[in-house]
């Protein structure tokens, strides 16, 4: 595709549930990154994927959130046991190299929910 | 943090005025970026400078960077309504403990332009 592709781009959930969030990069672009933003915030780093390197799951808040990129492309956020302050939007990022050098086009958003 | 910081939080204007927005960082940087949001979705990459540029200009963009102040900004020229949204800096951060690949976003300036 010419972008990249996030879905659903809109999930709601009950509390406790799990979600699995879903990031198609741009074709080619070695680095993928997850990030959530809550309402009127700046971006929070989750996980980033550099080709066949192991991720950097640094900024993973608990050990409920996941992450994997099968194939070094399609990437998913699995969040187990959801919480209301997992409310957010998701957004997925993906470059040719490592960031700072390269810029990060990012897809849409998933606008989750957890009522 | 390693975060940027953008100054004012908020920003109001009318058309055809010009919209400055600061940034200030904490680390030392290879690069500076600077994103748009609307409507709190996907952010659309604007301008990328080097540490070793002091300016930079792209349409009605212009960006300036002053690394001995660890501050950037950004002047919309002639802004228009569309111009209304969210305006982030990122930073790579080059220090120890700065992670290689990850962009350091700050909060953001809201940017309202009033037709």
């Amino acid at each position: 595709g010419a972008g990249v592709s996030q879905s659903p781009s809109n999930k709601v959930t009950e509390k406790g549930k799990d979600v699995e969030l879903r990031c198609d990069p741009i074709s080619g672009h070695t680095a993928l990154y997850w990030y959530r933003q809550s309402l009127g915030q700046g971006l929070e780093f989750l996980i980033y994927f550099q080709g066949n390197s192991a991720p950097d799951k640094s900024g993973l808040p608990s050990d409920r959130f996941s992450a994997e990129r099968t194939g070094g492309s399609v990437s998913t956020l699995t969040i187990q046991r959801t919480q209301q302050e997992d409310s957010a939007v998701y957004l997925c990022a993906s470059s040719l190299e490592v960031a700072g050098t390269s810029t990060q086009f990012f897809g849409p958003g998933t606008r989750l929910t957890v009522l | 943090s390693q975060q940027g910081e953008e100054d004012p939080q908020a920003l109001s204007i009318q058309e055809g005025e010009n919209a400055t927005m600061n940034c200030s960082y904490k680390t030392s940087i290879n690069n500076l970026q600077w994103y748009r949001q609307n409507s709190g979705r996907g952010l659309v990459h604007l301008i990328l400078i080097r540490s070793n540029e002091r300016e930079k200009h792209s349409g009605r963009l212009r960006v300036t960077l002053d690394t001995s102040k660890k501050s950037s900004s950004l002047l919309i020229t002639a802004s228009r309504a569309a111009d209304t949204a969210s305006y982030f800096c990122a930073t790579d951060g080059t220090d120890r403990g700065s992670t290689l690949g990850r962009l350091y976003f700050g909060r953001g300036t809201q940017l309202t332009v009033w037709p």
